[in-house]
């Protein structure tokens, strides 16, 4: 099946330091999301890409659906303590009958 | 309400015993989603309902998971003679449609389950 390839697994960085993760798959895809799940909640939807090379921001998040339709990433610039947790990607398919997969997800944490 | 809700938010049981988890979406969603979380993991997709049938039940991880849908609405989770290893976090979520531009799912808080 369809398998959407995210990396990096985790990441440890300084706070105000930029993070940069991103998704790759075998497919191409027509709809790119990205969310974050904060410890003992469930994920929430940051930022939702529909067309190809599409750059959407969203605060100090920056999101892009690459011009392939095969790969998306997300930026998140000048990092802070609350944008820890897990990130995952998410991409759909150009068929109307196919949920949306997602990407085993990026863990941030920021080092004291 | 709001968003995507589900009850219990947490629930400790026995092995053996069953567990009904429960999932109610965002009004006029027509698709619904189950996921399982094991700590610090990615999400496992279990099974989802276009309306009230389940056109993908290929991730129920055995027959002792089961789940129905009614009404187009609420969903329960079934889990029965529990065994330690279904302790997780389970997610539900919902969207518009599967597909065609109305896919993005909007996810709930989760039920903690530990079986002891």
């Amino acid at each position: 099946g369809q398998q959407l390839n995210q990396s990096p697994q985790s990441m440890f960085i300084q706070e105000g330091e930029d993070v940069s993760m991103n998704c790759t798959s075998s497919s191409i895809f027509n709809t790119w999301l990205w969310y974050k799940q904060d410890p003992g909640e469930g994920p929430v939807l940051l930022i939702a890409l529909y067309k190809a090379g599409e750059l959407t921001s969203n605060g100090r998040l920056t999101a892009q659906f690459g011009i392939t339709r095969k790969d998306s990433f997300l930026n998140i610039s000048a990092s802070i303590p609350s944008d820890v947790g897990i990130y995952f990607c998410a991409g759909a398919t150009m068929n109307r009958d196919d949920k949306i997969i997602f990407g085993k997800g990026t863990r941030l944490h920021i080092l004291p | 309400g709001a968003g995507v809700s589900q009850s219990p938010s947490n629930k400790v049981t026995e092995k053996g015993k069953d567990v009904e988890l429960r999932c109610d979406p965002i009004s006029g969603h027509t698709a619904l989603y189950w996921y399982r979380q094991s700590l610090g993991q990615g999400l496992e997709f279990l099974i989802y309902f276009q309306g009230n049938s389940a056109p993908d039940k290929s991730g129920l991880p055995s027959d002792r998971f089961s789940a129905e849908r009614t009404g187009g609405s609420v969903s329960t989770l079934t889990i029965q003679r529990t065994q330690q290893e279904d302790s997780a976090v389970y997610l539900c979520a919902s969207s518009l449609a599967v597909g065609g531009g109305g896919e993005t799912q909007y996810f709930g808080p989760g039920t903690r389950l530990l079986v002891l």
